[in-house]
């Protein structure tokens, strides 16, 4: 299986700041890389896939880049609904498997 | 508005067996593979079984191989999770999303999400 591993795996910053996630994963695949947002007690959504592609209605703030086993989530200019819950997913083999999770903290 | 909605989650035994359900809305169901995603009380997020539009097509993950099945009716716009020979560590919601393509292929991801089901496997 596909072990992707996110760092932070927790991040404290304040409205207004731009941060980083990482995703790497085990073997090279490609852009096949797909980022979730998770609120507490609610679905995860689909931010960005394909490695850099912005889903439609998701703020411009939101970037994605990466290929092959490196990989990147960032957030420019942080707003108080961001404070959530993010998880990296391969879509590159099955079983289809995720990050541990990257929970962003107001500070 | 594309939609999935589950439901059948339950307090089970263990040994015991539920089915989950869930009803699509939005979209040409026949047209995509379904997936079921699950998360463990304050854990991660875990792929669990996929199934092609058809529902020829049925890959799972080895935590649930020969316990759990996944199969869908086109006619009704439903997928099922039937789970069978519960543990303990299958305690967890429960999630449908749809898939982007026929069937669950390189480039798969999951859009959108139901809003889960929880599934609680305890004497």
């Amino acid at each position: 299986d596909i072990q992707l591993t996110q760092s932070p795996s927790s991040l404290s910053a304040s409205v207004g700041d731009r941060v980083t996630i990482t995703c790497r994963t085990s073997q090279r695949i490609s852009n096949f890389l797909n980022w979730y947002q998770q609120k507490p007690g609610k679905a995860p959504k689909l931010l960005i896939s394909a490695a850099s592609n912005l889903q439609s209605g998701v703020p411009s703030r939101f970037s994605g880049s990466g290929s092959g086993t490196d990989f990147t989530l960032s957030i420019n200019s942080l707003q108080p609904e961001d404070f959530a819950t993010y998880y990296c997913q391969q879509g590159h083999t099955i079983p289809f498997t995720f990050g541990q999770g990257t929970k962003l903290q107001i500070k | 508005e594309v939609q999935v909605v589950e439901s059948g989650g339950d307090l089970v035994q263990p040994g015991g067996s539920l089915r989950l359900s869930c009803v699509a809305s939005g979209f040409t169901f026949n047209s995509y593979a379904m997936n079921w995603v699950r998360q463990a009380p304050g854990k991660g997020l875990e792929w669990v079984s996929a199934i092609s539009g058809s529902g020829s097509s049925t890959n799972y993950a080895d935590s649930v191989k020969g316990r759990f099945t996944i199969s869908r009716d086109n006619s009704k716009n439903t997928v099922f999770l039937q789970m069978n020979s519960l543990r303990g560590e299958d305690t967890a919601v429960y999630y449908c999303a749809k898939d982007r393509a026929l069937i669950a292929v390189t480039g798969s991801l999951f859009d959108p999400w139901g809003q889960g089901t929880l599934v609680t496997v305890s004497s």
